[in-house]
């Protein structure tokens, strides 16, 4: 059964500390996405990539985040340096380019809980 | 103003009855809509999609979409305690890009 892989599942860390979450998409899928849910904000979209190319980063503060695809079975989110407003559930999904032309769900990874004191 | 506004709830209905859930959006330009499905701690899974004006029924599930007035509506006949969940309504973005944008979810209390 393929499955979104994403590590760690949970991170705590201290304010300033550098956090880096990993997530290995469907084989076959060329879209990924990273979504940030809180409470409050619900699930916000950070940034995505087709084809390992970064399309819409608009929804991720530019000053301490960054997301790259060093490969197609590798996406990477980084914080540096966090804050304790970054604590939040980190989801990525991937899919198979225009969902409205496929019958292909968006896939979630099981989220990394990022807590940062 | 949101792109994706949804009720947060909590929507609470008895056991057998119709829960109705609603989505408004504001890009007229999205085509595609799609309702996820999120148990507590869990990621969300996609339970439809429709892009026709009118309704797409799937089992217990009624999905309805009016693109005049940028409404997109769920329907669950026969409500289970099992679909008690936090409903999340999604659109995506008019470039067909596949970008989906989320609304903040409602919140569905289903009680035997």
């Amino acid at each position: 059964d393929a499955r979104v892989t994403q590590t760690p599942r949970h991170k705590v860390t201290e304010m300033g500390q550098e956090v880096t979450m990993r997530c290995q998409p469907i084989l076959g899928h060329n879209t990924v996405f990273w979504y940030r849910q809180t409470m409050m904000q619900g699930l916000e979209l950070l940034a995505y990539f087709r084809n390992r190319a970064p399309l819409d980063d608009s929804g991720m503060p530019k000053d301490r985040f960054s997301a790259e695809m060093p490969d197609a079975t590798l996406a990477t989110l980084k914080i540096q340096p966090s804050e304790p407003r970054d604590s939040a559930v980190y989801f990525c999904a991937s899919g198979l380019g225009q969902l409205s032309s496929y019958n292909s769900p968006l896939h979630f990874g099981n989220g990394t809980r990022l807590t940062v004191t | 103003q949101k792109e994706v506004e949804q009720n947060s709830g909590p929507l609470s209905v008895p056991e057998g009855a119709i829960a109705s859930l609603n989505c408004t959006y504001s890009d007229r330009g999205s085509q595609s809509f799609f309702w996820y499905r999120q148990y507590s701690g869990k990621s969300p899974e996609l339970i439809m999609f429709i892009y026709s004006n009118g309704d797409k029924e799937d089992g217990r599930f009624t999905a309805q979409l009016n693109k005049a007035s940028q409404y997109v509506s769920l329907l669950i006949r026969d409500s289970q305690p099992s679909d008690s969940a936090t409903y999340l309504c999604a659109a995506e973005g008019s470039s067909n890009t596949g970008k989906l944008i989320f609304g903040q979810g409602t919140t569905l209390q289903v009680k035997p």
